[in-house]
């Protein structure tokens, strides 16, 4: 059983639209959560934790459901410039206790 | 602010040969540091980590080993490189055990 684990797309979605991923995880216990984004043949960059009650940084909007063990990212009015890879994150506490999705392929077409 | 350097940034190595990958912060002290490794279209793999000088973790049995003789150094090893060494070597940092993770610009490495 996967730690944490993401649906791979890869999603193509129009300029301007809104898209949506979600990741599930295994460990009730998990205590820190993260979205990363990471380009072709590049290092992964942060580019958002998630907190309880949800945060949103401009067009990306993250949020944790404890409950369903679930965490989302939403991203609105995708731009070109949004096509990457999005890797979810998961911490379960302890230095090696950082799990990472597969990643889900973003595509923005013009 | 804090930087995280890795070089070299690609190498291509032939089998049997040894490896020496280097990563250094600057701007913090006393970081969590991390190797991972990354193969073509797959997810990342931790592969050491380090809570402080001298203190090394092993996650996955290979023929790589890690070393960090300096708080903000962290070396990946190996003595003789396999075909399957082949990927994308990622060096990260943290502040502490729940934070998020900074990764270096990574080294590609090819083994022919």
């Amino acid at each position: 059983r996967k730690e944490v684990e993401q649906d791979p797309g890869p999603f193509n979605v129009p300029e301007g639209a809104t898209v949506a991923f979600n990741c599930t995880y295994s460990n009730s216990a998990s205590q820190s959560f993260f979205w990363y984004r990471q380009d072709c043949r590049k290092e992964p960059k942060l580019l958002m934790s998630v907190y309880s009650s949800g945060n949103e940084d401009g067009r990306f909007t993250a949020q944790l459901n404890r409950a369903s063990q679930y965490i989302s990212l939403l991203i609105r009015d995708s731009k070109l410039s949004d096509s990457a890879t999005y890797l979810c994150v998961v911490n379960e506490g302890g230095a090696n206790n950082l799990f990472f999705g597969t990643g889900t392929r973003l595509t923005v077409i013009p | 602010s804090q930087t995280i350097h890795q070089w070299p940034a690609t190498l291509v190595q032939p089998v049997g040969s040894p490896l020496s990958l280097e990563c250094t912060v600057e701007g913090t002290s006393n970081p969590n540091l991390y190797w991972y490794r990354q193969a073509a279209g797959r997810g990342l793999q931790l592969l050491f980590y380090s809570v402080g000088i001298g203190q090394i973790s092993s996650e996955v049995p290979q023929n790589l080993s890690a070393s960090r003789p300096q708080d903000r150094q962290f070396i990946l090893s190996s003595k003789k490189l396999l075909l399957s060494d082949s990927g994308f070597y990622l060096c990260a940092w943290s502040w502490g055990n729940y934070n998020e993770q900074f990764f270096g610009p990574g080294t590609r490495l090819t083994v022919l």
